[in-house]
């Protein structure tokens, strides 16, 4: 079964400083990965998404993610935080198997202190 | 486009009562999707469906959960009888495309809340 794991529950970073966010995939196929961000009381939104074409991905919000298949490892980065930036971020992946469904990581809240 | 529109978007209700929350998705997506946020569980689906046909319902708790979906611009989500545990984030999403393209579009989710 597919599953992701993001290492992080909580991230802290500074207005300014670059931002990793780390997820970690199982499967057994070529997947399909995606970051989501959920602002407080919102609904979530489609931040980026790999589907086996470029492996550097980038997203809205001057986000990216590097799908690495040597490390099964999709990691979310951002050069230069803003105080906009805080939320909880998730790494989903699509399982084949379930007809498409997404899985989705456990979150990480990302803080960006001034 | 107004996007996906849930609600209400909070109840307080007692247990035992009827819980029906309700949701639109936006024009032209043809895939409905019900979740439920909790912390101790994450994001869970509870059920999705395509041309208001119910594809997948496996994530449905148990029988006091329903949904339907009559037509193609409104879904319901009943809960009855409510207990304390299902106190949680209720998102409803739609798309367009195919579910493993992971284009979806959330609403603000419906919090709820069982005494």
């Amino acid at each position: 079964a597919q599953s992701v794991t993001q290492l992080d529950s909580h991230v802290s970073v500074s207005e300014g400083t670059p931002v990793l966010l780390r997820c970690n995939y199982s499967s057994s196929y070529s997947p399909s990965l995606f970051w989501y961000v959920q602002h407080p009381n919102k609904g979530l939104q489609l931040l980026l998404k790999y589907t086996s074409a470029a492996t550097l991905v980038k997203g809205i919000n001057g986000f990216e993610a590097e799908f690495k298949k040597s490390e099964t490892s999709f990691h979310l980065t951002k050069p230069s935080a803003h105080m906009s930036d805080a939320a909880e971020y998730f790494c989903v992946v699509s399982d084949p198997n379930q007809g498409g469904k997404l899985i989705f990581g456990q979150g990480t809240e990302l803080s960006v202190k001034p | 486009d107004a996007g996906v529109i849930q609600s209400p978007r909070h109840e307080v209700t007692e247990m035992g009562q009827e819980v029906t929350l309700r949701c639109k998705p936006i024009s032209g997506h043809d895939y409905l999707f019900w979740y439920r946020q909790t912390m101790m569980r994450g994001l869970e689906l509870l059920i999705y469906f395509n041309n208001n046909v119910p594809i997948d319902d496996s994530g449905m708790p148990e029988d006091r959960f329903s949904a339907k979906m009559p037509n193609a611009s409104f879904s319901t989500l009943k809960i009855q009888p409510s207990e304390p545990r299902d106190s949680a984030v209720y998102f409803c999403a739609s798309s367009f495309r195919v579910p493993n393209t992971g284009e979806l579009f959330f609403g603000e989710g419906s919090r709820l809340t069982v005494l």
